[in-house]
């Protein structure tokens, strides 16, 4: 199984509402990454996650409070936001390390209004 | 610093015509690797290699083939007799090894087959 799956598929959200994403791989791997990518742009790396302890975290606005409850799931959740943050957002998981090839989900498309 | 240069923006080819996608890379490290990912319309990006620094050998797979050059610091994608299905953005990554989790990914290549 090689599957990373994300949920929900899209998200519209106003500036006050809290929201969650979830992601979940079965894959038996220990890093789990969350990306941010705007039309026409490369992912941008926003959190790693490396046996389950917060690794990476590439100056990310507060309002982003990403979590990982156990070796398999990584959430981000999402509160105040701004209509910038709109953007599709990318889980990704591999074997611990750089020289690993990264397995994306689908992603959530967010709009924010 | 690290660097990954795509510089086709975007590429339109008819089908069953040959493409090669170029990637240029910089580092200074001496242990690095390369990847290409695909993007379709859809938005999932879909791992299609992996070379490391120390393997120059070329590598095809069906009609996908990679030249990895090291002397000039390119690792091009080429598709052979492409489809309709092929239509897709494709980024180039580099990391840096064990040590970092972070890909440089280039800007991408919008390739667009037409039938």
């Amino acid at each position: 199984d090689t599957e990373v799956t994300q949920t929900p598929k899209h998200l519209v959200m106003g500036m006050t509402n809290k929201k969650s994403l979830k992601c979940e791989q079965h894959m038996g791997h220990r890093a789990m990454y969350w990306y941010k990518q705007k039309a026409k742009k490369p992912p941008e790396l926003m959190f790693v996650y490396s046996y389950e302890k917060l690794s990476i975290n590439e100056s990310v606005p507060s309002r982003f409070s990403p979590e990982c409850p156990n070796s398999s799931l990584l959430n981000l959740h999402l509160h105040a936001l701004q209509p910038e943050d709109s953007a599709l957002y990318l889980c990704a998981s591999s074997q611990v390390g750089g020289r690993y090839e990264q397995y994306f989900g689908p992603g959530t498309r967010l709009t924010v209004t | 610093a690290q660097k990954v240069t795509q510089a086709q923006t975007e590429i339109s080819v008819v089908e069953k015509e040959d493409v090669t996608l170029d990637c240029v890379y910089e580092t200074r490290d001496t242990t690095y690797y390369l990847f290409w990912y695909k993007q379709p319309p859809s938005g999932e990006l879909v791992f299609l290699i992996r070379r490391n620094s120390f393997d120059e050998q070329n590598e095809i797979s069906g009609r996908y083939s990679w030249n990895f050059q090291k002397s000039t610091s390119s690792f091009n994608f080429t598709i052979t007799a492409s489809q309709v299905v092929d239509s897709a953005v494709y980024f180039c990554a580099l990391s840096g090894g064990s040590g970092t989790y972070k890909y440089i990914f280039g800007t991408g290549t919008r390739l667009k087959v037409l039938a």
